[in-house]
């Protein structure tokens, strides 16, 4: 157990739906990252959040949006939802934002879109 | 940005061989490599990490290796074991950035 939780485990939608995705850090890390898995694209990173504001954005379609609250959890919000959304999506967090730090992964979400 | 390239896609070894999956990346101000397990439905976790100072890293059975020259790092483990069964994830960060970027994983099958 990473220490790093999210949920729901298992989501399923139609096209076109609205979902929210949470995380809660480790006690004590501050910066929380969000990555989409799909069988072709690998780990792909969406976007981090250091200590509330956001620190790096990746690969992350206009359609998505996150942030994260003054407890230090997250969410993940991806609106008018396409087939090809359907994947596992992570989140992970580390203490700091430096480049030097562990990053720990939270158990997933598995998102289908039918 | 950064680029990471793993090979091999696939590699399917004897319970007892040893194992060896190499990266490439392709900015040269990357210094932190970690490498992340993903066994069937579960997160990624962390296995084993190398930071540019230094060439080579060992913990028991794994081991990693980085070329700054060219460029790669590669993860190497012995005596494999059928649990050793996962895919593998190779990544690079940036100086001064704490997002990583992965390559695309290699599937490794232990044969007992």
């Amino acid at each position: 157990d990473s220490g790093v939780t999210q949920t729901p485990k298992h989501l399923i939608t139609a096209t076109g739906q609205r979902v929210t995705l949470r995380c809660s850090p480790r006690s004590g890390d501050l910066s929380v990252y969000w990555y989409q898995q799909s069988l072709d694209q690998g780990l792909q990173f969406l976007i981090q959040y250091y200590n509330g504001e956001e620190r790096a954005k990746g690969n992350i379609l206009e359609r998505f949006s996150a942030q994260q609250f003054p407890d230090l959890h997250s969410e993940l919000n991806l609106s008018s939802l396409e087939l090809g959304d359907s994947a596992l999506y992570f989140c992970a967090s580390s203490v700091g934002s430096s480049g030097k730090e562990t990053q720990y992964f939270g158990p997933g979400t598995r998102l289908l879109v039918l | 940005g950064e680029n990471v390239e793993q090979h091999p896609s696939t590699l399917s070894v004897q319970e007892g061989d040893s194992a060896v999956i190499k990266c490439t990346y392709s900015d040269s101000a990357s210094n932190y490599f970690p490498w992340y397990k993903q066994e069937l439905g579960k997160r990624p976790q962390l296995i084993i990490d190398i930071r540019s100072n230094v060439g080579e890293k060992k913990d028991q059975r794994i081991a990693v290796t980085l070329n700054k020259t060219a460029k790669h790092f590669s993860l190497h483990i012995t005596e494999t074991q059928p649990e050793d069964s996962a895919v593998y994830f190779c990544a690079a960060s940036i100086i001064g950035y704490s997002t990583l970027t992965f390559g695309k994983g290699t599937m490794l099958l232990v044969s007992p």
